[in-house]
């Protein structure tokens, strides 16, 4: 199955400021996707991320808040934007290249804002 | 809108106990379902179940899917305390959207 990199690990962040998430995977993937998991909280899908075109949103996620990008068929970023302390999250990376090898996630980004 | 139901959400247990774990699902065009083990950041995965009555085996774990009850349960024998995790549910649908469950958090004494 794919492994992915995903980079920062760890960050605090000021309030109003915006921070970008990489995830890099090895091979090329068919759906890449970004979840956020909140403390205590289980994985909330944030959008689907496209190649070539607009990520897919889920209901209460929006472009303006959350830009994705995926330029090729194995790298996207997910920038958080004039983040405010309820961004304060796990953030994870997910991705998948069909089969019975199910989704694999990435390291995921530790995100606290002060 | 779809849903997906863990239970329990917390279990306390003693090394070399035998853990079961409940999924239920309730989903437009179900594809798959998918348990992963959570330790600190990222999930990782366990088993995905796509036919009913079908047992997937890996060591101490199993799991296996009723997809006429729309429930999946994962077994987890000879608990150890390396087995200390959250346990993850997830389905996959034909419109490309995972959805998890709450999550169970399994704590192993030794």
């Amino acid at each position: 199955s794919a492994v992915i990199s995903q980079k920062p690990s760890r960050d605090i962040c000021q309030r109003g400021t915006s921070l970008t998430i990489q995830c890099q995977v090895d091979s090329q993937v068919t759906m890449m996707f970004w979840y956020r998991q909140q403390p205590g909280q289980s994985l909330t899908l944030i959008a689907t991320a496209n190649q070539g075109s607009e990520a897919t949103y889920e209901s209460g996620f929006v472009i303006d808040k959350f830009p994705i990008s995926r330029p090729n068929l194995t790298f996207s970023t997910l920038t958080v934007s004039n983040m405010s302390p309820e961004d304060s999250s796990i953030y994870l990376c997910s991705a998948t290249a069909g089969g019975s090898n199910g989704y694999t996630f990435g390291s995921g980004t530790r995100l606290t804002v002060v | 809108e779809d849903k997906v139901v863990q239970s329990p959400l917390s279990l306390v247990v003693h090394e070399g106990d035998t853990v079961t774990l409940n999924c239920s699902y309730e989903v437009t065009n179900f594809r798959s379902l998918l348990w992963y083990k959570q330790e600190k950041k990222a999930p990782t995965f366990l088993f995905m179940l796509t036919s009913s009555g079908i047992e997937k085996k890996s060591g101490r774990l199993s799991s296996i899917l009723d997809k006429k009850e729309l429930f999946s349960i994962l077994n987890i024998t000879a608990t150890q305390t390396g087995d200390s995790a959250v346990y993850l549910c997830a389905v996959f649908t034909s419109y490309g959207k995972l959805t998890f469950g709450q999550g169970t958090i399994l704590t192993v004494h030794p």
